[in-house]
């Protein structure tokens, strides 16, 4: 079973909140992502890092903001929440080698209202 | 023109069959294939991992890459009501650090 974690699994927060999503692993793992999944559509990457202080945007746009200052720990932040962000986040962490499977959290389901 | 296609159901088989699902994909330089198992509300799990062209067998789980094709297929034999869910195929090239992703199939296995 794969050591990663996402906290809070499910929040509601209205309109022009900040908050932070929570990931950690315990694997060791260099990159680390955060996906966002909408239902009836394929997973989209808007973070992405290959190891402590390097992030990099993804291919979706994104208002979020994320860090990494520890190898196990990859927050995101969102400055003020809208309801456009609502939808289901995921974080995933694999292995330094360049042919390796991804690992998921169990996500956080973001509602803003 | 996306680079995974997964036709997203859903798909409903009565228990016991034996369930394919599939995925084309148009770039040639994607090696490893993955696929992924979601339950509702829950994090995709890694079901299958498999490089290059071949097949490869896991209890009632098959995984097939027809690179020439670039095509690949997830078989379950036996169909349970426990396999419920949305079957997630990803794939990635070699030395490439972003995975692809397909959209899911959602499967139901009616007892």
């Amino acid at each position: 079973e794969a050591d990663i974690y996402q906290t809070p699994r499910y929040l509601v927060i209205g309109t022009g909140k900040k908050i932070t999503l929570e990931c950690s692993q315990t694997m060791g793992h260099d990159k680390m992502y955060w996906y966002q999944q909408d239902p009836g559509m394929e997973l989209h990457l808007i973070h992405y890092s290959y190891g402590v202080n390097s992030t990099e945007k993804g291919d979706l746009s994104s208002e979020s903001t994320v860090s990494r200052i520890r190898t196990e720990h990859f927050p995101l932040t969102l400055e003020s929440a809208r309801p456009s962000h609502t939808s289901q986040y995921l974080c995933a962490s694999r292995h330094r080698g360049p042919n390796t499977e991804a690992f998921f959290g169990q996500g956080t389901r973001l509602t803003v209202v | 023109q996306k680079e995974v296609e997964q036709d997203p159901g859903p798909l409903s088989v009565p228990e016991g069959a034996i369930v394919s699902l599939n995925c084309t994909y148009s770039n040639s330089a994607f090696q490893y294939f993955m696929w992924y198992r979601q339950y509702s509300r829950k994090g995709p799990e890694l079901l299958m991992y498999t490089y290059s062209s071949g097949n490869k067998e896991d209890g009632r789980f098959t995984a097939q890459v027809d690179k020439s094709s670039k095509y690949i297929s997830l078989f379950i034999r036996d169909s349970q009501p426990s396999d419920s869910a949305t079957y997630l195929c990803a794939m990635s090239a070699t030395g490439a650090n972003n995975l692809f992703f397909g959209t899911g199939t959602r499967l139901t296995v009616i007892p």
